[in-house]
């Protein structure tokens, strides 16, 4: 299965700043999407990230609050902007494989004070 | 949009007993179902999954069933040891570039000594 790192792995952050974290896959893959894993709860998709265009967002994620790029098949950024104190959580990318299978990368701990 | 429950929230057993877990969808057109172990602190990772042209997949002490007449699938795990202590999460989805996975809410498992 495909490498995949993220940096940073945690962060403490203030209200109001942004925060990018940036994923890395050591295999070019099509499908890479980030997910959001607050304490406790299960995963949820907040985008997926697409090569060459503009990410597709699942309801209840905009664009303004969390903007995404994707500027090869081995890498994305997801940014959290403005940040507030709900936004504390660990974000996480995945990849899919050619054979549908999802792998995830070692996610981002981030505390918003 | 797809819907997967999972039961039990949590589970409890004895060191070499059984355990089960099941879930359900909703979109009968799903045909993947992979599962998820998360350790503390760690990221999911896959354990196995199985696919609608099949009933059952076995890799040593764990196996999954699917049912897809009922739209439920089951993850069986034998023998169980304190290592297998952590939260499990069954997931479904339609296979192609664009479908998405849904979780389940997840389950606790605790191997007791």
């Amino acid at each position: 299965s495909a490498v995949i790192s993220q940096k940073p792995s945690r962060d403490i952050c203030q209200r109001g700043t942004s925060l990018t974290i940036q994923c890395q896959v050591d295999s070019q893959v099509t499908m890479m999407f980030w997910y959001r894993q607050q304490p406790g709860q299960s995963l949820t998709l907040i985008a997926t990230a697409n090569q060459g265009s503009e990410a597709t967002y699942e309801s209840g994620f905009v664009i303004d609050k969390f903007p995404i790029s994707r500027p090869n098949l081995t890498f994305s950024t997801l940014t959290v902007s403005n940040m507030s104190p709900e936004d504390s959580s660990i974000y996480l990318c995945s990849v899919e494989e050619s054979t549908d299978t999802q792998y995830f990368g070692p996610g981002t701990r981030l505390t918003v004070l | 949009g797809e819907n997967v429950e999972q039961h039990p929230s949590t589970l409890s057993v004895q060191e070499g007993d059984s355990a089960v877990i099941k879930c359900t969808y909703s979109d009968s057109a799903s045909n993947y179902f992979p599962w998820y172990k998360q350790e503390l602190g760690k990221r999911p990772q896959l354990i196995i999954d199985i696919r609608s042209n099949v009933g059952e997949k076995k890799d040593q002490r764990i196996a999954v069933t699917l049912n897809k007449t009922a739209k439920h699938f089951s993850l069986h795990i034998t023998e169980t040891q304190p290592e297998d202590s952590a939260v499990y999460f069954c997931a479904a989805r339609r296979t192609g570039g664009g479908n998405k996975l849904t979780f389940g809410t997840g389950t606790q498992l605790k191997v007791e000594l």
